[in-house]
């Protein structure tokens, strides 16, 4: 599997839009990039994913560099129910295994 | 409705036990899966199962064996239980034989297994 560096941590203010970024530098052109979150004590869920153009959900949007090389999660309102870890992962079109790094623990203040 | 459901939430036992850690998806996914997460919290991909067969075996030990009855149900069976399995595991199902890309897996909440 391609790797995927992100901050081991991040913090927030509650109401503030998040950027949490992710670098994939050895993306290849199948990979599709994948967003799931971890929230405490839960199973992980997933966020969103994209290929190539910019995605936008109901969760959260995914920003995708022209080259791929890096992509960035925006959570536009921060609550303090997003504290969670944030994985970045990427699968390609015949993808079985699905490993999650560290991800990014997201804290969230009031 | 839970879409995935794990029983137990909790299991604590003593080395050497054999126990059985049970899954049930009911969004009619075909292909369900088994993840192991460490103190560490990193999470790893064990066994996935499409249709009742098995399609990924990672490297882990022979005590583990996953047994699908059905394509709902995908259950974990440790055998010789050592400190080492004390983990978090977490069940899991997608619609899609391995993601395929564009495919979204549906986690179950976890059972934490501690070795005693």
């Amino acid at each position: 599997d391609a790797k995927t560096t992100q901050p081991n941590s991040m913090e927030s203010n509650e109401e503030e839009p998040v950027h949490l970024p992710c670098n994939h530098s050895t993306i290849s052109g199948t990979d599709y990039i994948h967003w799931y979150r971890q929230l405490p004590s839960q199973g992980p869920e997933y966020v969103i994913h994209g290929l190539t153009s910019n995605v936008n959900n109901r969760m959260a949007s995914l920003a995708i560099a022209e080259d791929r090389k890096s992509s960035t999660l925006i959570l536009h309102r921060a609550t303090l129910r997003d504290a969670a870890v944030y994985y970045c992962i990427l699968i390609d079109y015949s993808g079985y295994a699905l490993n999650f790094g560290k991800g990014t623990s997201l804290l969230v203040t009031p | 409705d839970t879409a995935v459901s794990q029983t137990p939430k909790y299991l604590v036992t003593q080395m050497g036990n054999d126990k059985s850690i049970k899954c049930e998806q009911n969004l009619g996914h075909d292909t369900m899966y088994w993840y192991k997460q460490d103190s560490k919290k990193f999470l790893k991909i064990m066994f996935s199962y499409n249709n009742k067969e098995l399609i990924i075996n990672e490297t882990v030990p022979n005590r583990f064996s996953p047994k699908s009855p059905d394509k709902a149900h995908l259950n974990l069976h440790i055998n010789s239980l050592e400190l080492g399995d004390s983990a978090v595991y977490f069940c899991a199902s997608s619609s899609e034989p391995g993601l395929a890309g564009t495919d979204t897996q549906y986690f179950g909440p976890g059972t934490r297994l501690t070795v005693l």
